[in-house]
């Protein structure tokens, strides 16, 4: 059984970086994921895909700041100079016949 | 600009029916999935069906098959998701998303809240 796992909490200073993960179970470890980020009382934003390989496909409008990496069965989104803005829950995401959501991270911008 | 719009929130009672949209715009609507998508503090983000508005071919999560239908209207861009009998435990937030056919989903509505209490 497909299962994404997410650290709950991550946070970073003002104009610092931040990278989390989102980790594949076994036997999983060549799925690509998409990271989507939510605001607080929105909808999710999709953000990018991020491929075994590590290359990324950003969605319309996503700042350079936001990027993607793997590494084995760990997908990475890092957030270079973090904004206020950027304070949301992030969460990872594959899909196929079966879509399987992490339990998202929240990231505090300090 | 590619916009998906719900409706908004409901408030009903258990055994009622109830249907929620979601109206898109900023691109032929035919040409992409519509998926529906349910998020609870307990259970997080969950799909329950996903439909193609260029035939209304319909599939389900397991766990809501039976529960839920999905349609849509070509003549209005518009996709629905409805209930014939909401029970408590269908208090949640409801999101609409577009996808291509094994992609995963590029834009998302702004949410419906459902509330179902007697």
């Amino acid at each position: 059984q497909l299962v994404l796992t997410q650290p709950p909490s991550a946070s970073a200073s003002l104009g610092a970086s931040v990278k989390f993960t989102c980790t594949l179970s076994s036997g999983h470890s060549r799925y690509a994921i998409a990271w989507h980020q939510q605001k607080p009382e929105k909808g999710p934003r999709y953000l990018m895909t991020v491929k075994f390989d590590g290359s990324h496909i950003k969605g319309d409008g996503i700042p350079d700041r936001f990027s993607g990496s793997s590494s084995g069965a760990e997908r990475h989104l890092t957030i270079s100079s973090l904004q206020s803005e950027d304070e949301a829950d992030y969460y990872c995401q594959t899909w196929g016949s079966l879509w399987v959501f992490g339990g998202g991270t929240k990231v505090t911008v300090l | 600009e590619v916009q998906l719009v719900q409706s908004g929130a409901e408030v009903t009672k258990p055994g009622e029916s109830l249907r929620i949209f979601c109206k898109v715009s900023g691109y032929s609507f035919t040409t992409y999935w519509i998926s529906w998508v349910r998020q609870t503090p307990g259970k997080g983000l969950e799909l329950m069906g996903s439909i193609d508005p260029s035939d209304s071919y319909a599939k389900y999560t397991p766990s809501f098959q039976g529960h839920v239908t999905l349609s849509v209207d070509e003549s209005v861009s518009t996709a629905y998701l409805q209930w014939s009998s909401l029970k408590d435990s269908d208090t949640a937030m409801y999101y609409c998303a577009r996808h291509q056919w094994e992609l995963p989903p590029d834009y998302w509505g702004q949410g419906t809240m459902v509330t179902v209490s007697s």
